[in-house]
């Protein structure tokens, strides 16, 4: 089955730029995505990108995409301390089920 | 357009007893899923109900079941809890369109329910 791997930490200062990296198993994925999860919250879906798809930018936020090499990354401009959180990576094939990371911890210093 | 919820926010309960917990999915949409969140680690799948028929199912014993019903809310069914079962368990609606043939792609996720079990 797909698996999905992130480095679990990050650390920036405040108005820096954040590179979270991602990498996935399944090339058959067809939808892979970004997700935020805050303290005692749920998951709240930032972007996602097709596999036929390079790049995706979405203001802040910006997804690459590598297929051949199966790594996806997402690129947070101008990071604020309101980005400190958990990002998880995701990816789906024909079932549409994501299949997640175990997150990276983002932390912002001001 | 109201989102995601689910009930309760918090529960304990013993090795060996039974748990439901309810999720109201977001208007609009007519598919649930389910996931079990372990600390530090991401979401795992357990089921998927559309149209009150459970639609996939990941690695999770049968003690594990759900249910969805017309208003599309949904429950899920734990039974003879174990310690492992202690965990954040997140639902997610998304939207199947009526023709069925395309599966969604975007979940939006409800709060979850931090289950303790002693």
């Amino acid at each position: 089955g797909e698996d999905v791997e992130q480095s679990l930490f990050l650390s920036v200062r405040e108005g820096d730029s954040s590179v979270i990296n991602c990498t996935y198993t399944d090339s058959s994925s067809t939808y892979l995505y970004w997700y935020k999860q805050e303290p005692g919250a749920g998951l709240q879906l930032l972007t996602y990108i097709f596999s036929n798809m390079d790049m995706k930018q979405d203001q802040r936020l910006t997804v690459l995409l590598n297929k051949k090499d199966k790594h996806l990354s997402l690129r947070i401009a101008d990071t604020q301390t309101g980005d400190s959180a958990i990002y998880f990576c995701a990816a789906s094939g024909g079932s549409y089920i994501p299949t997640f990371g175990r997150g990276t911890s983002l932390i912002v210093h001001p | 357009e109201t989102g995601v919820t689910q009930s309760p926010t918090h529960l304990i309960k013993t090795r060996g007893q039974q748990v439901t917990l309810r999720c109201s999915s977001q208007s609009g949409h007519n598919t649930v899923s389910w996931y079990q969140q372990a600390l530090g680690q991401g979401p795992q799948f357990i089921f998927q109900y559309y149209r009150e028929e459970e639609n996939g199912r990941g690695n999770f014993p049968p003690r594990f079941s759900g249910l969805q019903f017309p208003n599309y809310s949904s429950e899920l069914n734990v039974n003879a809890l174990e310690l492992d079962d202690s965990a954040l368990y997140l639902c997610a609606s998304s939207l199947i369109p009526a023709w069925g043939a395309a599966k969604s792609y975007e979940q939006y996720f409800g709060p979850g329910t931090r289950l303790t079990v002693t």
